[in-house]
């Protein structure tokens, strides 16, 4: 099945501690991307990746960082999460720019 | 100002009524345009897609994007509770930015 996987669904974590959310698609898809959700204010992007260690900014990258070392995988990390990083992340994916995206079923962090 | 403006509702109908959501623009450089739907719990996944101006339709939805108005419309015909859901239109640039510009989302409920 195609799928866009994320994990894990659910994370509570403590400031300033490390931590990794995995992204994995199986559609051989070029173009990944990384979106925060929260209440009011929509979907935002943080990063995008358009192919394996090709990344950029993206509207909210602050506190981030992401690595495309495999075209499959694209993980997002915080190196030192803080409680404005508690929202829902979604991971998702395209053949190419401008194709349809393809979400995860997303990973709420809630950092105390 | 946001770049894409939709209101977040809720919106409640009665089952089998015709449901419009919208959403407004700023930006004139905004070629591609999606409506995506999102369950709870889930990741958005795509509706509907059209490119620049005119109508698409796909069963019982319909969307519509009139670019001298810079406005995009989703029309949901013979609307069932399994419609229930939060629906974000999405949109994007032919060049320029790799990202999607997401609306807030209207939360719709359709009641039996």
């Amino acid at each position: 099945e195609a799928q866009v996987t994320q994990n894990p669904r659910y994370l509570i974590t403590v400031t300033g501690k490390k931590l990794t959310v995995t992204c994995s698609q199986n559609m051989n898809h070029e173009y990944m991307s990384w979106y925060r959700q929260d209440p009011g204010l929509g979907l935002r992007q943080i990063y995008y990746s358009m192919n394996v260690e090709v990344t950029d900014k993206g509207d909210v990258p602050e506190g981030y960082k992401v690595s495309r070392k495999e075209k499959r995988n694209f993980p997002l990390i915080l190196e030192s999460p803080s409680p404005n990083q508690t929202s829902l992340y979604f991971c998702a994916s395209s053949y190419r720019w401008g194709s349809p995206l393809h979400f995860g079923n997303g990973t709420r962090l809630t950092v105390t | 100002q946001k770049e894409v403006e939709q209101d977040p509702g809720p919106l409640s109908v009665p089952e089998g009524a015709i449901v419009s959501l919208n959403c407004t623009y700023s930006n004139s450089a905004f070629q591609y345009f999606m409506w995506y739907r999102q369950y709870s719990r889930k990741g958005p996944e795509l509706l509907m897609y059209t490119y620049s101006s005119g109508n698409k339709e796909d069963g019982r939805f319909t969307a519509q994007v009139d670019k001298s108005s810079k406005y995009i419309s989703l029309f949901i015909r013979d609307s069932q509770p399994s419609d229930s859901a939060t629906y974000l239109c999405a949109m994007s640039m032919v060049q320029g930015a790799q990202k999607l510009v997401f609306g807030q989302g209207t939360r719709l409920t359709i009641n039996p």
